[in-house]
């Protein structure tokens, strides 16, 4: 159980477009999620917390109109890079928590790696 | 302070060792606590979980947690290869709501066959 999805996996993308990673819940109801940044040898960096149904909770100095979060349903949240620059080329992850009595674990999903030429 | 630290190095141990990682926390109101284990180039998995004081063991791995002192550790028993990866310390912070985690910078673990 606990199983959190990603896609896609991988995605290569030109400086100025826009791209879309979604993340799954695949075997439970997730309340929130959550969207980290991993730069290379580097430690999770937290974007933001997203909870199903209401505004995202960006972390301090992420830029909430370039990174757009939605959770519209309790397994499917998504992350949109607006006009993306080579310097947001990252690996993103996604984690879901499971609503109700359960714990603070987290489950992420396989991430997503992107490179912005 | 930092939330949640992991000082030491990267951990070198032969086959067959025990492999011991330990990390702090400040944050006195934090009630669960996480090992993860990353993969290079991975996401982490989560391998233990542990909210109450005293050792907690699941096949060769033992997590340890001292609230009292704010320190919690995992012990790799009779390590092995595949054991070699990042492990990441991860704590609740309360203040924040949505039982959101903190995670430590990670340690490095390489088993010498």
């Amino acid at each position: 159980g606990a199983v959190v999805s990603q896609h896609p996996s991988w995605v290569i993308c030109k400086s100025g477009t826009s791209v879309k990673i979604e993340c799954r819940s695949l075997d439970f109801q997730a309340t929130t999620m959550f969207w980290y940044r991993q730069f290379p040898k580097q430690s999770l960096m937290l974007m933001a917390t997203s909870n199903e149904g209401s505004k995202a909770t960006y972390e301090q100095g992420v830029e909430k109109d370039k990174f757009l979060i939605n959770h519209a349903s309790l397994t499917l949240s998504t992350l949109t890079v607006t006009s993306a620059h080579p310097e947001d080329s990252s690996f993103y992850i996604c984690s879901a928590r499971e609503g109700g009595s359960g714990g603070a674990e987290q489950y992420f999903g396989p991430g997503t790696r992107l490179t912005v030429t | 302070q930092k939330e949640v630290e992991q000082n030491s190095g990267p951990l070198s141990v032969p086959e067959g060792a025990i492999a011991s990682l330990n990390c702090t926390y400040s944050d006195r109101g934090s009630q669960s606590f996480f090992w993860y284990r990353q993969y290079s180039g991975k996401s982490p998995e989560l391998i233990m979980s542990i909210y109450s004081n005293g050792d907690k063991e699941d096949g060769r791995f033992t997590a340890q947690l001292n609230k009292a002192s704010q320190y919690v550790s995992l012990l790799i028993r009779d390590s092995q290869p595949s054991d070699s990866a990042t492990y990441l310390c991860a704590v609740n912070i309360p203040l924040y709501g949505n039982n959101r985690l903190a995670f430590g910078k990670g340690n490095q673990v390489v088993v010498i066959p």
